[in-house]
């Protein structure tokens, strides 16, 4: 059975800190990985990723994702209040636009 | 402009009722789609649609019925409502690009059923 499994579940730092979130999946027929931010209400996208070991950088965030041990991991530089989501890692099965998402961690930068 | 819209927001409602969701994207967008996302937050498709055309239909009990009217418009209909249906309906949709579909997310419309 396709999942994706995201760790940690949660992470509490402070203002500055820099975090890494692991995304690790087992999914048929993989396409893509993606990265979302969830605040209040809609999943923002951040981050597609299809290849090994191109970083994709925005500002204090970056991704990279490794085909052959099959994870990834977000960066968060520098993180500030405005940091705090729930950030969801999906990946793509096919070409279907089929999005199977993990659990989602949930990080809380304390001031 | 909103991109991807959900109407209602909140729906509260008694056990049996039945109830819809409406859901429009103005981003010319070929596909649309419907996710559920319960208590602990896991996000999971149940419908989707391309330019009107059902393609995926998740293990979703057929009291969920979506309709889609036109490509730019997606509805979802739920009969006879049970307690566990309590979630949060997002409605997304997708250009095919290079590599992946990059989904674009609507508000989520929170269901309680009471």
């Amino acid at each position: 059975e396709d999942k994706v499994v995201q760790s940690p579940l949660s992470l509490v730092v402070h203002e500055g800190d820099t975090v890494t979130l692991n995304c690790s999946y087992e999914v048929t027929n993989f396409r893509s990985l993606l990265w979302y931010k969830q605040e209040k209400k809609a999943p923002t996208f951040l981050f597609m990723l299809t290849s090994s070991g191109i970083e994709k950088k925005s500002g204090r965030l970056s991704s990279i994702l490794d085909k052959k041990e099959l994870f990834s991991i977000l960066n968060i530089t520098a993180t500030q209040t405005g940091d705090s989501a729930i950030y969801l890692c999906a990946v793509e099965r096919g070409n279907t636009g089929k999005l199977i998402f993990g659990q989602g961690t949930t990080l809380q930068v304390k001031p | 402009d909103t991109a991807v819209s959900q109407t209602p927001k909140y729906l509260v409602t008694q056990m049996g009722n039945d109830k819809s969701i409406k859901c429009e994207q103005n981003l010319g967008h070929d596909t649309m789609y419907w996710y559920k996302q319960d208590s602990k937050k896991f996000l999971k498709i149940m419908f989707s649609y391309n330019n009107k055309e059902l393609i995926i239909n998740e293990t979703v009990p057929n009291r969920f019925s979506p309709k889609s009217p036109d490509k730019a418009h997606l509805n979802l209909h739920i009969n006879s409502l049970e307690l566990g249906d309590s979630a949060v309906y997002f409605c997304a949709s997708s250009q095919e690009g290079t590599g992946a579909n990059v989904l674009t997310f609507g508000a989520g419309s929170r269901l309680t059923v009471l």
